[in-house]
């Protein structure tokens, strides 16, 4: 079983709408959680940090589940931009590295 | 943007032959990472280094050398190229490690095909 596992998708959701995808980690001693954000053939950058009491930046909204092991990323209002790939990271605090899901990639149609 | 360049941007190379690849960064920072990207996985640590000549090996590091002589410059060597090797390599930077979690910064990567 993979450390961070997430839906590889590709998620195809029309303009407008509210999208959501969930990343499932199996080391439950994890620390810290956050999401990327690659662009096709881009390198990726840090879209925000998931709070235990879940934390919410515009359209975007981030969830952690402790007891289920979950983190979860919404977004609403959905834009053409948001078009690409997201990561789900794991901070390991044993050995102070980050642990990387493969992606949910996410398509935006007009 | 964080100062990251990776050199070279592509390459294409045989089995058996060694590559270089090199990352520069203008930010002093002290942490510097080798990341494998391949299709269904995620991104894979290598090597990273905590300092001048401080380096670690990551999960996949078999088959691959660093060296960091100066703060700024972190080169990852591939001893013999193999096809399995055949990935896009990003580098990162951070400005610490330690018991929180600071922001890692990418270069925009290498692709590197081994025929």
């Amino acid at each position: 079983r993979k450390e961070v596992e997430q839906d590889p998708g590709p998620f195809n959701v029309p303009e407008g709408a509210t999208v959501a995808f969930n990343c499932t980690y199996s080391n439950s001693a994890s620390q810290s959680f956050f999401w990327y954000r690659q662009d096709c053939r881009k390198e990726p950058k840090l879209l925000m940090s998931v709070y235990s009491s879940g934390n919410e930046d515009g359209r975007f909204t981030a969830q952690l589940n402790r007891a289920s092991q979950y983190i979860s990323l919404l977004i609403r209002d959905s834009k053409l931009s948001d078009s690409a790939t997201y990561l789900c990271v794991v901070f390991m605090d044993s050995n102070y590295q980050l642990i990387w899901g493969a992606g949910t990639k996410l398509i935006i149609k007009p | 943007d964080a100062g990251i360049t990776q050199s070279p941007r592509h390459k294409v190379t045989e089995t058996g032959t060694p590559v270089t690849l090199r990352c520069h960064q203008t930010e002093n920072h002290r942490y510097m990472y080798w990341y494998r990207q391949d299709p269904g996985h995620g991104l894979r640590l290598i090597h990273y280094s905590y300092g001048v000549k401080d380096t670690d090996k990551g999960e996949v590091s078999d088959g691959y050398s660093v060296s960091r002589s100066k703060t700024e410059d972190f080169l990852l060597t591939l001893e013999s190229a193999t096809s399995s090797q055949t990935s896009v390599y990003f580098c990162a930077i951070s400005p610490s490690s330690g018991d929180s979690y600071n922001e890692q910064f990418f270069g925009p990567g290498t692709r590197l095909t081994v025929l």
